[in-house]
């Protein structure tokens, strides 16, 4: 059990750009989670993948999120056209079906956009 | 919506002293989970607590589960300076397992 890792770990961005973040999880968790947390704040949902459908999108994530995992393992989360509003840190978490639901966490993505 | 509203926000004690940190919630939660965050890392799980009334205990950290599951307490004995972090408490609903968390609390332990 290597954990959940996350990649890059600190992403900086010009305004307008667009980024992308990727999740593996601990492989053999079924469910893969996003959230973003802001400073001072704890977690905020945005969006979970059972294997590889998308089950749940909150309306925090905009139409210019969008996040998929293609082949029920890793996955990607995009943000197109980036604001400054969008900084914060972006977890993932990995979790699996009826099992209390604890989910465990990767280190995040710090994202700053100037 | 579902609240989960943690308190203190902020915790400054010093080492060897007691502290208390509360989770209530007007919803009930199928299970509510702790974790402890450093700086610039993600939450580390500690606990897991499903029944109502349910009581875990983790070295010196006592988790308790309220009996209704509305609510739930992270109390920590005889504090020390590797306590310090980001306290968060997350409650899930049973439906997808998506967390709502607390605000968190700040515990500073000072030497």
């Amino acid at each position: 059990d290597t954990g959940v890792s996350q990649d890059p770990r600190h992403k900086i961005t010009k305004r307008g750009q667009n980024v992308t973040f990727r999740c593996d999880p601990i492989s053999e968790h079924n469910r893969l989670y996003w959230y973003r947390q802001t400073l001072g704040q704890g977690p905020e949902f945005l969006t979970y993948f059972q294997n590889e459908a998308q089950l749940e999108k909150s309306r925090l994530l905009s139409d210019r999120f969008s996040a998929e995992r293609p082949k029920g393992s890793f996955s990607t989360l995009e943000i197109q056209r980036t604001e400054q509003g969008d900084s914060a840190m972006y977890l993932c978490a990995s979790g699996t079906s009826g099992n209390t639901d604890t989910q465990y966490f990767g280190p995040g993505t710090r994202l700053t956009v100037l | 919506t579902q609240l989960l509203e943690q308190s203190p926000q902020f915790l400054s004690i010093q080492e060897g002293e007691n502290l208390t940190v509360y989770c209530n919630s007007s919803s009930v939660f199928s299970s509510l989970q702790w974790y402890r965050q450093e700086p610039g890392e993600g939450p580390v799980l500690l606990v897991t607590v499903v029944t109502g009334g349910e009581v875990k205990k983790l070295k010196r950290l006592t988790f308790q589960f309220g009996d209704a599951r509305k609510d739930s307490s992270l109390h920590i004995t005889a504090a020390q300076t590797g306590d310090t972090g980001l306290y968060l408490c997350a409650g899930a609903n049973n439906q997808g397992g998506k967390l709502i968390f607390g605000q968190g609390t700040e515990l500073s332990v000072k030497p």
